[in-house]
């Protein structure tokens, strides 16, 4: 039951440039959107979400869209920079179900 | 630091063995969730407890139980434990089932 999908295990990207990160979800229900950071040996760090009702949220580098015709989110960090590099996990929400869901990741170089 | 604490970091037993991984949520949080996370793969959650009561379940083997008690604290009990059960497992907290997550740094657990 693959709720979430993260179709790029990694990303490489330079220093400065854009790094688009990319998440799929096959339920509707879903109605609330967040992004997870991760670097080695520590816990996920919550970056930022979007609600349904929204189709982008920006917040300082990181801006998150959201297209719910085709349950389509993406995570974009302009300019990358060198500490971004982790892994990053998109995880769906919906209000009305109580299951977590996390994608399975997409691991992020940004090269100086 | 996310605030949230657990134990131990790391784990190693044999097949058959049962433990118990410990976490302490971040101060005022009430929602407690346990993930399971294999070899690279994504976060697979297990089992939500808000305020003392279980209120998630998801792919949670009858072999595992948690209970959150009254201070808040949460553990994960893990029996008869198999190889497929070497993983990191993450305990989360949050202060409603509708806020972002705040993850520990894991427990990693080594079957021989």
């Amino acid at each position: 039951d693959q709720q979430v999908k993260q179709n790029s295990p990694s990303l490489s990207v330079q220093e400065g440039r854009i790094s688009i990160l990319n998440c799929d979800y096959t339920n509707s229900m879903f109605d609330y959107f967040l992004w997870y950071k991760k670097y080695p040996a520590e816990g996920p760090t919550f970056l930022i979400s979007i609600s349904s009702i929204k189709d982008k949220n920006e917040d300082g580098r990181f801006t998150v869209f959201l297209n719910k015709s085709a349950k389509h989110l993406s995570l974009h960090i302009v300019p990358s920079q060198p500490g971004d590099s982790a892994v990053y996990f998109c995880a769906p929400h919906g209000y009305n179900f109580n299951k977590f869901y996390f994608g399975s990741g997409t691991k992020l170089n940004v090269k100086p | 630091d996310s605030g949230v604490t657990q134990t131990p970091k790391h784990l190693i037993t044999a097949t058959g063995q049962r433990v118990t991984l410990r976490c302490s949520p971040r101060s005022g949080d009430l929602s407690v969730y346990w993930y399971q996370q294999s070899l690279d793969q994504g976060l697979q959650f297990l089992i939500q407890y808000y305020n003392g009561e279980e209120r998630a379940k998801g792919n949670i083997l009858e072999r595992f139980s948690a209970q959150q008690f009254p201070d808040l604290h949460s553990e994960l009990n893990l029996s008869s434990l198999e190889l497929g059960d070497s993983a990191l497992y993450f305990c989360a907290s949050s202060v409603s089932e509708n806020q972002p997550q705040h993850f520990g740094d894991g427990t990693r657990l080594s079957i021989l």
